[in-house]
């Protein structure tokens, strides 16, 4: 139990196009759902939460407009990386936490296998 | 803020051997921990987790000890294996917090 899934594993992309990550949470029902970034060596970087049916929350410094978080339903989000440039090349990550209702313990977050993003 | 490491702490054990990776984490408002392994070019995989009002729990060759007192966590892995050499991260939460705060990480190989 408690499998994340992301599409795609790897995109590479020209600069200023923008590109979808998507983030599933395939066997568990997930109200909130965390958006990472991590560069090759470091640790990871939280970048938003995403709250099912409202606005995701940013932390400081992540552009809001650049990095569209959209969480439609309890088992999907996604994160649009708007007009990419290569400074954006990175891993990005997602992980889902479970529901009240849920047999998982509320606070486990379970990760997806990343996104690696290339912007030429 | 979040963690970043630049240099990852590298512990290197023999295949068969014990492994214990150190965490001192930042808060002492924090109520649950979580281990996660790393590997490369994936995402992180849950370990193991502990709550603050225990100070030890196991699981198959792994243990994760707690030390609120000087805001310490390890994680042992026991008769340690090549399939586990990977980047080990702690993480923590706060009472009444929604996120989770990262440490820096700590390569763990294996040498056979």
């Amino acid at each position: 139990g408690a499998v994340v899934s992301q599409h795609p594993s790897r995109v590479i992309c020209k600069s200023g196009t923008s590109v979808k990550i998507e983030c599933r949470s395939l066997d568990f029902q997930a109200t909130t759902m965390f958006w990472y970034r991590q560069f090759p060596k470091q640790s990871l970087m939280l970048m938003a939460t995403s709250n099912e049916g409202s606005k995701a929350t940013y932390e400081q410094g992540v552009e809001k407009d650049k990095f569209l978080i959209n969480h439609a339903s309890l088992t999907l989000s996604t994160l649009t990386v708007t007009s990419a440039h290569p400074e954006d090349s990175s891993f990005y990550i997602c992980s889902a936490r479970g529901t009240a209702f849920s047999i998982l313990p509320q606070e486990t977050q379970y990760f997806g296998p990343g996104t690696r993003l290339l912007v030429l | 803020g979040e963690s970043v490491g630049l240099h990852l702490p590298t512990l290197s054990v023999q295949e068969g051997d014990n492994s214990i990776i150190n965490c001192a984490y930042s808060n002492s408002a924090s109520d649950y921990f979580i281990w996660y392994k790393q590997e490369s070019g994936k995402g992180p995989q849950f370990i193991i987790d502990i709550r603050s009002n225990m100070d030890k729990r196991q699981g198959q060759r792994v243990t994760v000890l707690l030390n609120k007192t000087v805001k310490h966590l390890s994680l042992q892995i026991a008769a340690t294996q090549p399939g586990d050499s990977a980047v080990y991260f702690c993480a923590e939460k706060m009472e009444y917090g929604n996120k989770l705060v990262f440490g820096a990480g700590t390569i763990l190989r294996v040498k056979s």
